[in-house]
């Protein structure tokens, strides 16, 4: 069966600071892979996508960048985090169209 | 970007009670899916309805494409605590999915 990792699980970082989150698709090949931000327990706002090693889409000009340097492997990054960046962070992953979310991050900016 | 609303947007309602959300839009979509999403988790895949017209039941849960393909209803019976979360729709629009703000259900005993 298939099962997706995210990691940290929380991150309080300060402003300026960097960020890397890391997420990862066990059980499944060349899958599209998400990064989604959901504020305050409300809707997800779709950041990247990945249909391929090194192929990403970006959805909302921002100071995040994605990178998938392995199939089964999507990286959130910033060089320089704002406090707007606070928020739920959740990948997904997807053949066809359904999608299947990891357990998020929850990102604190102070 | 393809706008999905729903509403309600908070529903309180008590334990037994029946209740139906909403998912509209002025797009049409290949697909919709609803999701459930409890508190500090990701979203869980609830049903994917595909034609226009159709119908899917889920034990409690009985879910409605519209004719034309650009809204969707979620209807529960005899609602149980263990219901509550955030109700999300989404479409289908090529690679991504447009995602609803969301109902957030709270069951109460």
């Amino acid at each position: 069966s298939q099962t997706i990792h995210q990691w940290p699980a929380t991150l309080v970082q300060p402003v300026g600071s960097p960020l890397s989150l890391e997420c990862t698709v066990e059980g499944t090949s060349n899958p599209n892979l998400y990064w989604y931000r959901q504020a305050a327990g409300r809707g997800l706002q779709l950041l990247f996508y990945s249909v391929g090693i090194g192929q990403i889409s970006s959805e909302v000009p921002q100071n995040l960048s994605a990178s998938r340097p392995q199939d089964r492997q999507f990286i959130l990054s910033s060089k320089k985090l704002l406090l707007s960046d606070s928020g739920f962070y959740l990948c997904a992953w997807s053949v066809g169209f359904e999608q299947y979310f990891g357990p998020g991050t929850r990102l604190t900016v102070t | 970007t393809q706008l999905l609303e729903q509403s309600p947007q908070f529903l309180s309602i008590q334990e037994g009670e029946n209740l139906t959300v909403y998912c509209n839009s002025s797009s049409v979509f290949s697909s919709l899916q609803w999701y459930r999403q409890e508190p500090g988790e990701g979203p869980v895949l609830l049903v994917t309805v595909v034609t226009g017209g159709e119908v899917k039941k889920l034990k409690r849960l009985t879910f409605q494409f519209g004719d034309a393909r650009k809204d969707s209803s979620l209807h529960i019976t005899a609602a149980q605590p263990g219901d509550t979360g955030l109700y999300l729709c989404a479409g289908v629009s090529g690679y991504a999915l447009n995602f609803g703000k969301g109902t957030s259900l709270l069951v109460t005993p």
